[in-house]
């Protein structure tokens, strides 16, 4: 079966950049997309097919994907983008990535 | 205002069954399809199956097929997710989430459910 390894873990400082990765076998062919994750709350939807935003996420959530990564990027990170984030993509099933906890300190 | 309504928390005991619903509002109920997703304690996100409310079709993740199913009520706008054979390891917020990708290999979810616990215990 396919699988997604992220990081468990990423840190950055307010106001740096965060770039949170997501690798498989020959991702790039595959359209990808991220949520994030608050304790407590249900997942939102940040990042769709590679690098679309919907409605309402901030303009500093960006993504890419290309050979056998793709990279969630949060520029000019906040206090609230302090969260876990997965990867997402389909292959016969949908397939979620491990997560990776953004700490923002 | 869009969303999708959970009903609310179970528990079990290990060996029977539950089932979870889901009631969408402000679209039309058929126009998408509605997955499962659960998240055990500190456990990633897990895909469970999908339903397509407008024809009935599903499909389901192997690791729960056997044990799961998905159904649709359109006269009640509700879609619903029935596991069996709980076990302890099946303790776990679930999730529905509707899929606005016009094909699978694009699926992604814009909007979840609340989340409805499952705790599975003697």
């Amino acid at each position: 079966s396919y699988e997604l390894t992220q990081a468990p873990s990423v840190s950055v400082s307010p106001g740096q950049t965060a770039s949170i990765t997501c690798s498989g076998d020959k991702l790039g062919d595959k359209y990808i997309c991220w949520y994030q994750k608050k304790p407590g709350q249900s997942p939102v939807l940040v990042i769709y097919q590679n690098n679309k935003r919907p409605s309402g996420i901030p303009e500093r959530f960006s993504g890419s994907n290309s050979g056998n990564t793709a990279t969630l990027t949060i520029s000019g990170t906040q206090a609230m983008d302090e969260a876990d984030y997965y990867c997402q993509v389909w292959d016969s099933s949908v397939v979620f990535g491990g997560g990776t906890k953004l700490t923002v300190l | 205002q869009v969303q999708l309504v959970q009903s609310g928390a179970e528990v079990k005991k290990p060996g029977a069954s539950v089932k979870v619903s889901c009631k969408p509002s402000g679209y039309t109920f058929t126009s998408y399809s509605l997955h499962w997703v659960r998240q055990a304690p500190g456990q990633r996100l897990e895909w469970l199956g999908w339903v397509t409310p407008g024809t009935g079709y599903t499909k389901y993740s192997q690791k729960f097929q056997g044990r799961i199913t998905i159904t649709r009520d359109t006269s009640a706008n509700t879609a619903y997710m029935e596991l069996s054979s709980l076990m302890s390891e099946d303790t776990a917020i679930y999730y529905c989430a509707r899929d606005m990708a016009t094909a699978s290999y694009k699926v992604y979810f814009d909007l979840w459910g609340q989340g409805t616990l499952v705790t599975v215990s003697s």
